[in-house]
């Protein structure tokens, strides 16, 4: 079946260093790829989505390409803030079923 | 615009009890879902509903009922609570195609002693 794996955390970064955050999936078919944030004590909202490969979602600074070769989906940011901490969720989702997959997610913790 | 709306925001039951969790959503999304976050465990769908009339499991269903009331409503029901059902409660909702994100609700906190 399909699954997604991402990263354990949790990650430690000082203010203004360089993220990245690896995501794997395996599914049989062609799925649309997403990442999800989560501020403490809130639901998850959608950071950014690619469907189809060599995609490049993005929003508010941060970056994910769909490789289909390598079947990853990472999570990057040139210069991260304090206010950048927050759990990360890779998630997919195939056009067979309704599903959508979720990564167990990545703690982030930014350091001023 | 309220999005997905989940009731109650936190509840505490003894072990036996049973409760019925509230979703709504006013986004006039087909497809509606319950998740469940545990640490460590990330999130784990629990069922869904591709649309109205209609549910399928998810990848952990045991413990649980839903029922799909009508376009805006899903709600999930513990029969007989357990101490393993303590968790956070996400309802989430999305329009018709896999390319179409998830919007979700703020969660519902449910203790079970």
């Amino acid at each position: 079946g399909n699954s997604v794996t991402q990263m354990e955390g949790p990650v430690t970064l000082s203010e203004e260093a360089f993220l990245t955050i690896n995501c794997t999936y395996t599914a049989t078919g062609y799925p649309s790829l997403f990442w999800y944030v989560q501020y403490p004590g809130e639901g998850l909202q959608l950071l950014l989505k690619a469907t189809k490969a060599d995609d490049k979602g993005s929003n508010k600074g941060f970056e994910a390409t769909y490789r289909k070769e390598t079947t990853s989906f990472h999570l990057e940011k040139g210069s991260v803030q304090v206010s950048d901490s927050a759990v990360y969720f890779c998630a997919l989702s195939e056009g067979r079923d309704d599903k959508i997959i979720f990564g167990k997610g990545t703690r982030l913790h930014i350091l001023p | 615009n309220a999005g997905v709306t989940q009731t109650p925001k936190f509840q505490v039951l003894k072990t036996g009890q049973s409760m019925t969790l509230q979703c709504a959503q006013d986004m006039n999304h087909n497809s509606m879902y319950w998740y469940r976050q545990d640490p460590g465990m990330g999130l784990r769908l629990i069922y869904y509903s591709a649309s109205e009339g209609t549910t399928d499991k998810g990848e952990v269903p045991n413990g649980y009922n839903v029922s799909r009331l009508n376009k805006r409503e899903f709600s999930l029901r513990l029969e007989s609570a357990a101490p393993s059902q303590t968790s956070v409660y996400f309802c989430a909702s999305r329009s018709r195609g896999y390319n179409s994100p998830l919007h979700f609700g703020n969660g519902t906190r449910l203790t079970v002693t």
